[in-house]
């Protein structure tokens, strides 16, 4: 089956740090996507990993553990306008479609 | 260079009648996927399309829905016979080349539809 797990909300303080976990169980591995999407909004790219370890970009973060079944987004430096909800999506299956978790709403507060 | 354009962004309907929501993909990409997203869900898949074929259908409801990418023109995902629990947004992504490795999907701005 495919299962991917995200936690539904979370709340974090504005210039702090944040951490987004996910979980997968999925039928085939092409590599592993986050997307960031406002509400209303289409999701945009955020970050993609296929090996295990750690891919910086600015202020975000992912990482990847193909054994464990398991990545997490790291946001630094919050700021508000990072307020939105954030898509795991794992890409597999013979035609490598993206499998979305539910996503995780995230609330920056001041 | 524009994105991947999809209208219309809203659309009302009554129970029984048709939807039609179409799909630009970006400049050079022949490869198109379609996501819907129910409220407080996550996206999920429909259906995947090359010019002139479906190559994937396994999330497209069996009946009702259909979903085709003509040699010329837009990518049109039609539902017949709306039902309330069609409301949803349906979103279309399209990519150069649908392989293994990095390929990103880019979103288009999606249509939300409503049934009355």
């Amino acid at each position: 089956g495919q299962n991917i797990d995200q936690p539904t909300e979370m709340t974090a303080t504005e210039g702090a740090i944040v951490q987004i976990n996910c979980t997968y169980q999925t039928s085939g591995f092409n590599g592993l996507f986050w997307y960031q999407q406002h509400a209303g909004e289409a999701p945009t790219f955020l970050s993609y990993n296929v090996l295990d370890g750690l891919e910086e970009k600015g202020r975000f973060s992912s990482f990847l553990s193909r054994s464990k079944g398991y990545s997490y987004l790291l946001l630094k430096e919050l700021q508000m306008k990072d307020s939105a909800s954030y898509l795991c999506a794992v890409k597999g299956g013979a035609t490598n479609k993206l499998i979305f978790g539910t996503g995780t709403l995230l609330a920056v507060q001041p | 260079n524009a994105g991947v354009m999809q209208n219309p962004r809203h659309l009302v309907r009554r129970r029984g009648q048709e939807a039609r929501l179409r799909c630009s993909p970006m400049k050079g990409h022949s490869h198109v996927y379609w996501y819907r997203q129910l409220p407080e869900e996550g996206l999920k898949f429909m259906v995947y399309l090359q010019k002139e074929n479906i190559i994937d259908e396994s999330g497209m409801p069996k009946e009702r829905f259909s979903a085709e990418f003509p040699k010329e023109g837009p990518s049109i995902l039609r539902i017949q016979q709306v039902v309330r629990g069609d409301s949803a947004a349906y979103f279309c992504a399209s990519s150069p080349r649908p392989g293994q490795g990095y390929n990103e999907q880019f979103f288009g701005p999606g249509t939300r539809l409503t049934v009355l």
